[in-house]
């Protein structure tokens, strides 16, 4: 069963623009919300992270928004640049256990 | 400090065969996760270990199984392979239980099975 949903398989920006990426839950006991990059033959390194509690956070270029009534989180990069080029990963976790990751969203960033 | 070390990188099996994949996590971490990623899916969760007790499984067959020494160091088996278990195989570890305290990834094993 699939919890975590990120419906855009790929999205292709122009460098300098904004990205957004977008995830869905379903698991209303989700509580804690993370961001994962990862490049070819390298394992998804972690990007920025959000409490249920929260709304909003930001780190540098990178800002997570929640929306828990829409079951919603988006990831912003502003501005893109040809380096964030890679897969992103949604995941969620109830309660501090394991990871729930959705099926990525490959983002292309042009020069 | 090293990072988290996953052995073999590559492996290919024939159907029916049994593999096991390896995993040493960072030096102080004590839980350990296991994900299998393939095309489409992302990454799913296959079961965490800490203090060498399973903790949390996923929603995969009983052939896939693992287990964790007491140096934290753990190895994940799976049995009478079929095609569709090839994939990459990620394992994570971190300092304790639970992704509060933050999960760091290997490079993965890349299983293929012919």
């Amino acid at each position: 069963d699939q919890q975590v949903k990120q419906n855009s398989p790929s999205l292709s920006v122009q460098e300098g623009r904004i990205s957004i990426l977008n995830c869905d839950y379903t698991n209303s006991m989700f509580d804690y919300f993370l961001w994962y990059k990862k490049y070819p033959a390298e394992g998804p390194t972690f990007l920025i992270s959000i409490s249920s509690i929260k709304d909003k956070n930001e780190d540098g270029r990178f800002t997570v928004f929640l929306n828990k009534s829409a079951k919603h989180l988006s990831l912003h990069i502003v501005p893109s640049q040809p380096g964030d080029s890679a897969v992103y990963f949604c995941a969620a976790s109830a309660r501090n256990n394991d990871m729930r990751f959705g099926a990525g969203t490959r983002l292309t960033v042009k020069p | 400090k090293a990072g988290v070390t996953q052995t073999p990188r590559y492996l290919i099996k024939t159907r029916g065969q049994q593999v096991t994949l390896s995993c040493s996590p960072i030096s102080g971490h004590r839980s350990v996760s296991w994900y299998q990623q393939t095309p489409g899916q992302g990454l799913q969760f296959l079961f965490e270990y800490f203090s060498e007790t399973q903790r949390n499984k996923g929603n995969f067959p009983g052939r896939f199984s693992g287990r964790q020494f007491s140096n934290s160091r753990s190895e994940m088996n799976v049995s009478t392979l079929e095609l569709g278990d090839s994939a990459l195989y990620l394992c994570a570890s971190s300092p304790r239980q639970g992704v509060a305290y933050g999960y760091t990834f290997g490079s993965g094993t890349r299983l293929t099975v012919v």
